[in-house]
């Protein structure tokens, strides 16, 4: 079954460093995602990109958070100057469409100490 | 009117009984309701999902009733097993690719 990938798995960085999740996407899917889960809470969507650009983002995708499909096959999302708040697990989920459901990755679970 | 409220927030079942989640929304543009099972560690993976042209939807152990005119959806499973023992998340979206608004979560533990 396909499946989304995400790297790293653990992401340790010190608070003011920039990082970059990686992930790649189903082959064929057209709607990516980025969520996170703080721990033991819900999961929160922070942006959509679709046709090579966002097409939604929330009020936590601020102006450290940046997203990018450099070459068709991965999504990056880069978070500029990390802070302790910052700490989650961050999925990344495509879509070929809402009548075919969204694949979510493992996730990265992000540590900023 | 984006929140979707889920309940209960932990819920116990025996071997072979049956376990309930609710989920109620309040935007009625929302057209796609997935139910996502969460294992520690892991992402969420898709269950079931339903639309709201249907009043409910079965695959295998696992259902969905869905009400529009009270704007609410429930996860049943039959027959729960240990293995069941996970998170379960509603969510709901609108229009094609929209995001999905998840609910608080469950944390079912089934007792052997």
């Amino acid at each position: 079954e396909p499946e989304v990938t995400q790297t790293p798995s653990h992401q340790v960085t010190q608070m003011g460093q920039e990082v970059i999740l990686r992930c790649v996407p189903i082959s064929n899917h057209l709607y990516f995602y980025w969520y996170r889960q703080i721990l033991g809470q819900k999961v929160e969507f922070l942006v959509s990109f679709y046709n090579n650009e966002i097409s939604e983002k929330s009020e936590i995708f601020d102006d450290q958070f940046s997203v990018e499909r450099p070459d068709g096959s991965n999504f990056t999302l880069k978070i500029r100057s990390t802070k302790l708040e910052d700490s989650a697990m961050y999925f990344c989920a495509s879509g070929a469409g809402a009548n075919y459901g969204y694949t979510f990755g493992s996730g990265t679970r992000l540590t900023v100490v | 009117q984006q929140q979707v409220k889920q309940s209960p927030q932990s819920l116990i079942v025996q071997k072979g009984g049956i376990s309930i989640i609710n989920c109620a929304y309040e935007n009625t543009a929302f057209d796609y309701f997935p139910w996502y099972q969460q294992f520690p560690g892991k992402g969420p993976a898709l269950l079931i999902a339903i639309r709201p042209d249907v009043s409910e939807k079965k695959e295998g152990r696992f259902t969905i009733s869905f009400n529009k005119s009270a704007k609410q959806f429930s996860l049943h499973i039959m027959d729960s097993q240990p293995g069941d023992s996970a998170t379960y998340f509603c969510a709901a979206s609108q229009n094609q690719g929209g995001k999905l608004i998840f609910g608080q979560g469950t944390e079912l533990s089934v007792k052997p």
